[in-house]
């Protein structure tokens, strides 16, 4: 089976750096993704990993450590606008497709000001 | 237009009615995916196509769910006899196929409500 784990909660202050975790245990292994979800909108990517290390791309930075089934999501200098629901995707071998993405339950995050 | 697009955006209907959900997929992806996703839960994958493979119906909850891609462009889910536990917001998204870290871009999703 796959099993993807965040919390599900954070806040965090504007300005400030805050970090999401992800832990997940799945059917191998084909990469894993990050999602910003705002309310009622579509969720759009962010980031991806497949090797093991750090990914920056602007004020957010993605890890993962393959041996420990593990990623977080880094998002620095926060603004008010980043208060969403942070998603967490792995892309694992389940049911013969490679494709399928297993979604963990997403983080909401709050910036206050 | 540019993004995956799906109608309608809301949809109310009576348990027991059937419902159909449109998916218009970004042209040129010939992957296209569906996913529910219910109140504070995370996105459960439904079905899977890819160009004029047989679909991966594995996520698909039980038969009154069922979904066609038509012409490898735009897909319809169907839910026939609709349940109170069908309410949720459907999710499309659409991708190239490749290689595997090409990200899958999704549409605004349907709210379906089941009264």
């Amino acid at each position: 089976g796959q099993n993807i784990d965040q919390p599900t909660e954070m806040t965090a202050t504007e300005g400030a750096i805050v970090q999401i975790n992800c832990t997940y245990q799945t059917s191998g292994f084909n990469g894993l993704f990050w999602y910003q979800q705002h309310a009622g909108e579509a969720p759009t990517f962010l980031s991806y990993n497949v090797l093991d290390g750090l990914e920056e791309k602007g004020r957010f930075s993605s890890f993962l450590s393959r041996s420990k089934g593990y990623s977080y999501l880094l998002l620095k200098e926060l603004q008010m606008k980043d208060s969403a629901s942070y998603l967490c995707a792995v892309r694992g071998i389940s049911s013969g497709s490679a494709r399928q993405l297993t979604f963990g339950s997403g983080t909401q995050l709050t910036v206050l000001p | 237009g540019a993004g995956v697009s799906q109608s309608p955006s809301n949809k109310v209907t009576e348990k027991g009615k059937d419902v159909e959900l449109r998916c218009d997929p970004i042209s040129g992806h010939t992957a296209l995916y569906w996913y529910r996703q219910s109140l504070g839960q995370g996105l459960e994958f439904l079905i899977y196509f890819q160009g004029n493979s047989a679909p991966d119906k594995s996520g698909l909850p039980s038969d009154r769910f069922s979904a066609e891609r038509t012409g490898g462009s735009v897909s319809t889910l169907t839910i026939q006899r609709t349940q109170q536990e069908d309410s949720a917001v459907y999710l499309c998204a659409s991708s190239l196929v490749r290689g595997l870290e090409q990200p899958q871009h999704f549409g605004d999703g349907t709210r379906l409500s089941i009264l």
